[in-house]
């Protein structure tokens, strides 16, 4: 069972919005460590998305934002397109772990 | 352009060792932290391992610490990882990824293509 909690799956329309919840717990997101966020397209390694929870590697469209409160953080994806079809990991710091935590995934589908 | 490429993976019989190599390049490696992250099939990524850019700090998920070593030589451009004592919960593709700290929040900025690593009898 993963430290950080995300949907299994999420889908919409193409040019739709989805929201990918990451909820985490007092000794990782809710510490004050950042979230980040990579996708994952199939048979591909992990890309970066998302760092510093809200700010974009040069290249990633801004139809990808990333937010933070509390003990949780959200992915909106905006304008989904097909090519969004991907998995999707939240990531952080748990202090308790002393150890890099990960999601267990959110696929998202472009119906 | 940042590459890094993993190799060494294969099939390994329980209870085996195997060293897995990350070859980097477009960047000095000297300059970044570095860790090894896998990946089993179907599951979210994990962290292993990470090792500090002069390579005099090391750190272990719960999980591999004291079967695993990380090391690196920064002359060779190289990044590495001993995997001993192994059993099938270790089966996963393994990738190596450069670190970015900031603040004290650390993502990861590259990842290579990863290495498949399958224990099995």
């Amino acid at each position: 069972q993963s430290v950080l909690t995300q949907p299994p799956s999420v889908s919409g329309a193409p040019g739709q919005r989805v929201t990918i919840s990451c909820t985490g717990s007092s000794s990782n997101i809710g510490a004050d460590y950042d979230v980040h966020w990579y996708q994952q397209l199939p048979g591909t390694a992990p890309k970066l998305l998302i760092y510093g929870n809200n700010d974009r590697p040069s290249g990633v469209p801004d139809r990808f934002s990333g937010s933070k409160s509390g003990t949780s953080a959200s992915l909106v994806i905006s304008g989904l397109r097909t090519e969004d079809e991907a998995d999707y990991y939240c990531q952080s710091y748990d202090r308790t772990l002393t150890a890099h935590v990960f999601g267990a995934g959110t696929e998202v589908a472009v119906l | 352009e940042v590459q890094l490429l993993e190799s060494g993976g294969g099939l390994i019989q329980p209870g085996g060792s195997l060293r897995l190599s990350c070859a980097a390049s477009g960047f000095s490696l000297r300059n970044y932290a570095m860790s090894w992250v896998r990946q089993a099939p179907g599951k979210g990524p994990e962290w292993v391992s990470a090792i500090s850019g002069s390579g005099d700090r090391t750190y272990y998920a719960d999980s591999v610490q004291g079967r695993f070593t990380v090391s690196r030589d920064n002359y060779m451009n190289m990044l590495y990882l001993r995997m001993s004592s192994l059993s099938a919960e270790d089966t996963a593709v393994y990738y190596c990824a450069r670190e970015i700290l900031v603040g004290y929040s650390t993502h990861f900025d590259y990842w290579g293509q990863g290495t498949l690593v399958i224990v099995s009898p």
